[in-house]
């Protein structure tokens, strides 16, 4: 089974551009999150969708950060403008209802972004 | 709000020695809890979950761990390391009402020969 895709897996952007980070939840689940890992701050959760709608956007860092999932199967994070302080590594992960799979979260291979 | 702590940042662990990462998590019910490996460059990679039931579970790879609800812990064993191993290695718990995890800072394992 093809487990959460993401893209693309490392970009390197200038300071300004526009970012945007996609994924492909595994097929089935429902729930859709986004993290991101730096050294600093470790794991933290952004974002957090339940059957595509957004349940818990807390950890969205500011405005600059916006995430949306049109359909069950897609689901994209963007940055506009972009900044240094915003290089880190961003995970999808997904899961599905607990009577499916339990409450097990299942995750990306991961973007690499550097903003320069 | 739920908490995980992983006290070591770094452990070095000799090939063919065994192997305990340590786990604390700070939440009032029973918690969700799970270890996830990330080898370098990688994503993370689940080893093995507890939800109920046994307090030792057995995950991939070889490993399991035991949940101490007196201690609060649910640290991560192996009884002899492989230089595979090498990775790092994040604590996590998932409180059942807002079903998401929050991680611990991770601990580092390095592998000598």
């Amino acid at each position: 089974d093809a487990g959460v895709i993401q893209s693309p897996r490392h970009e390197v952007t200038e300071m300004g551009q526009e970012v945007t980070l996609r994924c492909k939840p595994i097929s089935g689940h429902n729930s859709l999150f986004w993290y991101r890992q730096t050294m600093m701050r470790g794991l933290e959760l952004l974002i957090y969708f339940n059957n595509n709608v957004p349940i818990d956007d807390s950890g969205m860092p500011e405005d600059r950060f916006s995430a949306k999932m049109p359909n069950a199967s897609f689901s994209t994070l963007k940055i506009q403008p972009s900044e240094p302080r915003d290089s880190a590594v961003y995970f999808c992960a997904s899961r599905g209802d607990g009577r499916i799979s339990g409450n097990t979260i299942y995750f990306g291979e991961g973007s690499w972004l550097t903003v320069v | 709000a739920q908490s995980v702590t992983q006290p070591d940042i770094h452990i070095t662990v000799s090939e063919g020695a065994s192997l305990e990462l340590r786990c604390n998590y700070s939440y009032g019910a029973t918690p969700y809890l799970f270890w996830y490996v990330q080898s370098p460059g990688q994503g993370l990679q689940l080893l093995l979950k507890y939800f109920s039931g046994d307090t030792l579970v057995q995950g991939i790879k070889g490993f399991e761990a035991e949940f101490k609800r007196s201690q609060s812990s649910f640290n991560l064993r192996k009884p002899s390391v492989h230089w595979s191993d090498a990775a790092e290695y994040f604590c996590a718990v998932m409180n059942t009402g807002f079903q998401k995890l929050v991680f611990g800072t991770g601990t580092r394992l390095l592998v000598s020969p």
